[in-house]
């Protein structure tokens, strides 16, 4: 079992939905969360960096962690075609979990 | 402007050859990664390095080598020994071993 599973998809929504990923984890010592967002043939750019349980809202974009379930999940609002991207969670934390650990990346595509 | 440049962005080599891929850095960051992406399966790490001449294996570290003596620059070279190595690699920057990571656009390498 991988220590962080996410759907790789495809998920293709229209315009203007309200786009729900998700990951969940299984090494408890993660306590780091980062999402990440990559266009074809680009390199991953960082969207969104969280610590503690809870929401963070940045825009269009809330990240959200539950420790406690070991599951993370990034929203997206209003979605626009140029939100079409492949996104990848990521995680590290202290002892076993001291390497960033990545997902194997959600493709949506937004449909204008 | 403050960056990771990758070059070069497509690479071509015969089976047998090693090659080397650059990755350069002006962010004044101490560590930096070596990642190969295959489709479907996220990011693994190669090699990082946390200071200038000095550096560690990471999950897939056969088949590569790496070199730091500069702390801006930090060249992973493919050698023959690498059975399959058409992927696609990315190099990272973090201002500590465990801050955040910062990414290069990549280099798409195919062995023909």
């Amino acid at each position: 079992q991988k220590e962080v599973e996410q759907d790789p998809g495809p998920l293709s929504v229209p315009e203007g939905a309200i786009v729900s990923l998700n990951c969940t984890y299984s090494n408890s010592a993660f306590q780091y969360f980062m999402w990440y967002r990559q266009y074809s043939r680009k390199g991953p750019e960082l969207l969104m960096y969280t610590y503690s349980s809870g929401n963070k809202e940045d825009g269009r974009f809330t990240a959200q962690v539950d420790k406690s379930s070991k599951y993370i999940s990034l929203f997206i609002r209003d979605s626009q075609p140029s939100d079409s991207a492949t996104y990848l969670c990521a995680m590290w934390g202290s002892g076993s979990a001291r390497q960033l650990t990545f997902g194997s990346g959600t493709q949506l595509t937004v449909l204008p | 402007d403050g960056g990771i440049t990758q070059s070069p962005k497509y690479l071509f080599r015969k089976e047998g050859q090693n090659v080397t891929l650059s990755c350069e850095q002006n962010l004044n960051h101490d560590a930096m990664y070596w990642y190969r992406q295959d489709p479907g399966q996220g990011l693994r790490l190669i090699y990082y390095s946390q200071i200038v001449n000095d550096f560690q294996k990471g999950d897939i570290a056969e088949g590569y080598s790496v070199s730091r003596e500069k702390k801006e620059s930090f060249p992973l070279t493919v050698t023959s020994a690498q059975k399959n190595p058409t992927a696609f690699y990315l190099c990272a920057s973090s201002s500590t071993g465990t801050d955040t990571q910062y990414f290069g656009p990549g280099t798409r390498l195919t062995v023909l």
